[in-house]
């Protein structure tokens, strides 16, 4: 069974602070596809990445950074300078690649970034 | 492009009502999927379909039931709602197994009192 594990539940920051999600993930899988979701107080559930268990090269996009090691199974996120705009609820899923839209969600991080 | 459409966007239902859920995708997406969201919590499946007459359970389809008979519509039908089914409803669609991104409608906010 896959498993993901997202053991912030909560966290805090002030404006222009890096912070850094955690995602752990459990699969008998060889093969994968791990995802970050944003989801905001509106909401809506916004893509923001998505990573194949055979790429293991770090990606930066803006203020976003992922750092996904395989040996640890954790896939982390980093928001540089951190924006009220960040505020919102992040979600770490995992996926059959046979079917990549059957994901397994972690329970999320509510992120609060304070001016 | 109007991506996945969920209706209706609220519902309040008294138990042992029945309600669908409609799902219209007009990108021609074989794979659609449909997730429930409880408070603080992930998203978890409750069905799916690889195709136009093809479904399959999730993990947690007890007290739905779904049908596809187009490429386009996948209702979620509820029947004798519970207050166990109070949460937020999702669903999904992509274009075949290996997507790059997956595309949501606006979610369905379900209460059953």
């Amino acid at each position: 069974a896959q498993k993901v594990t997202q053991a912030q539940t909560e966290i805090s920051v002030v404006e222009k602070e890096d912070v850094t999600l955690d995602c752990v993930y459990e699969t008998r899988d060889t093969t994968y596809y791990l995802f970050w979701y944003k989801q905001p107080p509106s909401g809506e559930l916004v893509f923001l990445i998505r990573r194949n268990s055979f790429d293991e090269q770090n990606e930066i996009s803006g203020r976003y950074s992922w750092n996904f090691q395989k040996s640890t199974s954790s896939f982390n996120f980093t928001i540089t300078a951190s924006q009220v705009v960040d505020s919102a609820v992040y979600f770490c899923a995992l996926s059959d690649p046979t079917n990549a839209g059957k994901s397994t969600f972690g329970d999320g991080t509510t992120l609060t970034v304070k001016p | 492009n109007a991506g996945v459409t969920q209706t209706p966007k609220f519902r309040i239902l008294k138990i042992g009502q029945s309600m669908t859920l409609q799902c219209t995708q007009d990108m021609n997406h074989n794979y659609m999927y449909w997730y429930r969201q409880d408070p603080g919590m992930g998203l978890k499946l409750i069905y799916y379909s690889v195709g136009a007459g093809i479904t399959d359970k999730g993990e947690v389809p007890n007290g739905y039931n779904v049908s596809r008979s187009t490429t386009e519509d996948f209702p979620l039908r509820l029947e004798l709602a519970a207050p166990s089914q109070t949460s937020v409803y999702f669903c999904a669609s992509i274009p075949d197994r290996g997507f790059t991104e997956a595309f949501f409608g606006q979610g369905t906010r379900l209460t059953v009192v």
